[in-house]
Parts: C-alpha cells; structure tokens; sequence
C-alpha cells in the first residue's frame, strides 16, 4: 500500500456520461497531481493542485476538472464522456518541498466508457 | 521544453542475462530524471532517481542507472535479469526550473523475460 488511496478501482460508463474519480494523498502530503494513461497518448500529466489552490495545468480537457478539498482529497470530474476517455487515471501525491522527487502514486482508475 | 525518448519499444532477455534500456533525455536546463515500473495491472513504482549527487545511481531491485551528460543518456541497467522484472519501464524527466513538479513520461519499454 502506497498510501495514496484512488476509488473506486474500476468505473464502466456509457457515452455521454459524467464520473468522479477521488484521490486521498497520503497523509502529510499537501500536493495532488492527476494522469491520464492511455493506449494512444501514453501517459500525460492532467493537472496538480497544492493545499487547495490549482498550482499548474497540463493536457486537461475542457471537459474534466478538478479540485482539491480542505482535507485535501481531491476529486477530477469527467464530464460528457467519450469513447477515447477509456484510460486508467493516476493519482499521486507528494510532500512539501519534495515536488517531483517525492512522488507517490496511486493504483489507478480503470475508466472504460461504451 | 523537456522530453524523454525510449529507444526501445520491447526488450527480450532470457532470465540471468543483464538488462539494458535505453533512455535519451532533452533539456534545455539540468533536468530531473527518475526511472519507473509498472507491472500489469498494478500502479507506478520508482525505481531511482537522478538528484545530481552522483551520475551513478542506485535503486530497487539491482537496478542501476548512469546520468551521462554528453550523450545526454541516462540508460537502466541490471546485472542479471529476473522473471519478476517483466513489466513496462518509463523513463522520466522534470525540469527542475520554476519549481516544476510535472513529471513527463517516455513511451514505455516493455520487458520480458525468456525462461
């Protein structure tokens, strides 16, 4: 266990539909990243957040967001969602001051979308 | 802007032989790089990590790698390979810049082991 919690594990949804992906970093963490891996893009940095605040801003949708709460979970929201969102979600935290050095991941949403 | 460039998609050893994959790196500035495995089905581990204390560096699992700066390389190796090695490595960079903290990921190489 990483200690960095992503539910649920696995979402089956149909086209058009929106989801919630949560992240819990781990505990002392004040930073929250979100990747997308997918087949054909590899994976991507989505968007990071730290102790609440948006900090920087990757190859995001317009049509997926996120935010970070005060007990500084996180959520990314997909929202009219197509075929090629199909992709496994990574969360990962990080400790102050570690930045890219102290990354932890989580073990993944499996998105499919049919 | 920084990238990473796996030169091998697909890498067979047979079980006991070294493990060498392939990673350039290009970056305007003095970059992070980290090497990572992912086996199937499960999340992302680091296996080492670059900090510019020494162009040698150490990580989990007898696995090693070399920063070396005029051939822009920094190539993951293993004296001898395990079947529990098999899974996909990504080799990584951060741009240390502005406090960056994104981390930009290779293609993949997926390794496999020949019994």
């Amino acid at each position: 266990d990483s200690g960095v919690t992503q539910t649920p594990k696995h979402l089956i949804t149909a086209t058009g539909q929106r989801v919630t992906l949560r992240c819990s970093p781990r505990s002392g963490d004040l930073s929250v990243y979100w990747y997308q891996q997918s087949l054909d893009q590899g994976l991507q940095f989505l968007i990071q957040y730290y102790n609440g605040e948006e900090r920087a801003k990757g190859n995001i949708l317009e049509r997926f967001s996120a935010q970070q709460f005060p007990d500084l979970h996180s959520e990314l929201n997909l929202s009219s969602l197509e075929l090629g969102d199909s992709a496994l979600y990574f969360c990962a935290s990080s400790a102050p001051q570690q930045g890219a050095y102290g990354y932890t991941f989580g073990s993944g949403t499996r998105l499919t979308v049919v | 802007a920084q990238s990473v460039t796996q030169l091998d998609s697909h890498v067979s050893v047979s079980e006991g032989t070294p493990v060498l994959l392939r990673c350039n790196y290009s970056s305007s500035y003095s970059p992070s790089l980290f090497w990572y495995v992912q086996h199937p089905n499960k999340g992302l581990q680091l296996l080492l990590k670059y900090t510019s204390a020494a162009t040698l560096v150490k990580g989990i699992n007898g696995f090693e790698a070399e920063f070396k700066k005029s051939e822009t390389s920094f190539h993951l190796t293993k004296p001898s390979a395990h079947m529990s090695d098999a899974a996909e490595y990504f080799c990584v960079v951060s741009d240390r810049r502005f406090g960056n903290e994104k981390l930009t990921f290779g293609t993949g190489t997926r390794l496999t082991i020949i019994p």
